[in-house]
């Protein structure tokens, strides 16, 4: 069956430190893959987004994915948290010309 | 730069009674989408609009749940009755028809249903 799997439910961090989210997903073709950023009451900003070509992404907010096919992973990555990074991040795919599915979602808090 | 517009923000309703919800996607995206995000998980798609025409609500309680799109544009997703398990955000989102069918959808702040 298709899925996206995150399987950090959440994750602390220093302000300071390095960060990386896990992501794996399942499905017959590599899918387009994405990560969205929500912060509390709000809704989804896309972070970053895949469908071919370099396999080290870059987005916004300083932070960049990498997809490897043999791991079937995208998982996110930034050098230094800032305390306004504490949010959830949900990792996402979409096969071509259809619905984006998401995973469940991993709660990010930056402790000073 | 252009936005999904959602609303209300916030809606508190009774059990049994209806509540509507209004999205007007950025101009110009072919296709809308509604997502229920229960509070600790991931959006689900309940129905996705291709212009005017339903592409896919195989996830949409069609007994009490209503989605339209009357003229391509904005759209309104409905519930009668609502439930209490209907409480949730309620996220709209949009994008452009592609070619090679990359679809990057963008959000609305959401409408947070409580359900009391």
């Amino acid at each position: 069956a298709q899925s996206v799997t995150q399987p950090d439910i959440h994750i602390t961090v220093s302000e300071g430190a390095s960060l990386e989210l896990r992501c794996n997903y399942s499905y017959g073709a590599t899918p387009y893959l994405f990560w969205y950023v929500q912060s509390p009451g709000q809704g989804l900003q896309l972070l970053l987004k895949y469908f071919s070509g370099d396999t080290l992404v870059q987005g916004i907010k300083g932070f960049e994915a990498e997809f490897k096919r043999s791991q079937s992973s995208f998982n996110l990555r930034k050098p230094s948290v800032h305390w306004s990074d504490a949010a959830e991040y949900f990792c996402a795919v979409a096969l071509m010309n259809q619905k984006v599915t998401f995973g469940i979602g991993t709660k990010l808090q930056v402790i000073p | 730069e252009a936005e999904v517009a959602q609303s209300p923000r916030y809606k508190i309703t009774e059990k049994s009674q209806a509540v509507a919800f209004w999205c007007d996607p950025i101009s110009g995206h072919a296709t809308l989408y509604w997502y229920r995000q229960i509070l600790g998980q991931g959006p689900e798609l309940l129905v996705q609009f291709q212009d005017e025409s339903v592409v896919d609500d195989s996830q949409l309680p069609k007994d009490r749940f209503s989605a339209e799109r009357l003229k391509g544009v904005d759209s309104t997703l409905k519930i009668q009755p609502a439930e209490l398990g209907d409480s949730a955000m309620y996220l709209c989102a949009s994008s452009k028809r592609r070619p090679d069918g990359y679809t990057e959808a963008f959000f609305g702040q959401g409408t947070r249903l409580t359900v009391v």
